[in-house]
């Protein structure tokens, strides 16, 4: 079974703080991709990558960049954490490109910015 | 503009009470669609791909059906732990993108 880690599950962080959110996962996955959860607006992507060193800007690419060194891991950094940053985030990770191919997703990690 | 649109936003079931959800979408050249169940404080789980319009998939108490315009989410006979959210989500037109594009979910609830 495809394994997506999320480093934390729950996270406080205050104003203007600057946050990393880790993702790992043990599948040789090509792409992997940040999502966020809010009420009533569903996912939104945020960045995702198609290789390392890669990275494209999803909807809501705004006050977040992202880093990819490694083919397993890819890391969601919110430069200056503000308090609408406050949601779940999600990681996804997908085989390849190309039609069809589903993403797997972590357990998330639910940020509160005070 | 592609889009998603799931209905009902909830449904309330007695145990045993078959159902349907629906997803209908807009999209120019469906390369996929996806079901997903999420557990409450859990990531989105994937249950199903669907192609082409007139294809089926099933799973245990769930089968999921697509045509040109929608795709629906059969429950025979649910149970309590069928209770959940379930998302639906379309891939992207071809390009340089492979993102999907979802909707908000229908959540469900089986009572005994």
């Amino acid at each position: 079974d495809v394994k997506v880690t999320q480093s934390s599950r729950y996270l406080v962080k205050r104003t203007g703080e600057k946050v990393f959110l880790e993702c790992v996962q043990d599948m040789d996955h090509e792409n992997m991709f940040w999502y966020r959860q809010d009420p009533g607006l569903g996912l939104r992507l945020i960045y995702f990558s198609y290789d390392v060193k890669m990275k494209e800007k999803g909807d809501i690419p705004e006050g977040y960049s992202v880093s990819r060194e490694k083919k397993e891991r890819f890391s969601l950094i919110l430069e200056s954490a503000s308090t609408n940053q406050t949601s779940m985030y999600l990681c996804a990770s997908s085989r390849a490109r190309g039609a069809g191919q589903p993403q797997h997703f972590g357990d998330g990690t639910r940020l509160s910015i005070l | 503009e592609d889009q998603v649109t799931q209905s009902p936003e909830a449904l309330r079931l007695q145990e045993g009470e078959s159902s349907s959800l629906n997803c209908s979408y807009t999209v120019s050249g469906l390369r996929g669609l996806f079901w997903y169940r999420q557990d409450p404080g859990k990531g989105p789980e994937f249950l199903f791909t669907l192609y082409s319009a007139g294809e089926e998939k099933e799973k245990e108490r769930l089968k999921a059906t697509l045509t040109k315009k929608e795709s629906f989410l059969h429950i025979t006979a649910p149970k309590p732990e069928d209770s959940a959210t379930y998302l639906c989500a379309v891939q992207a037109p071809p390009g340089n993108t492979d993102k999907l594009i979802f909707g908000t979910g229908t959540r469900l609830q089986v009572f005994p």
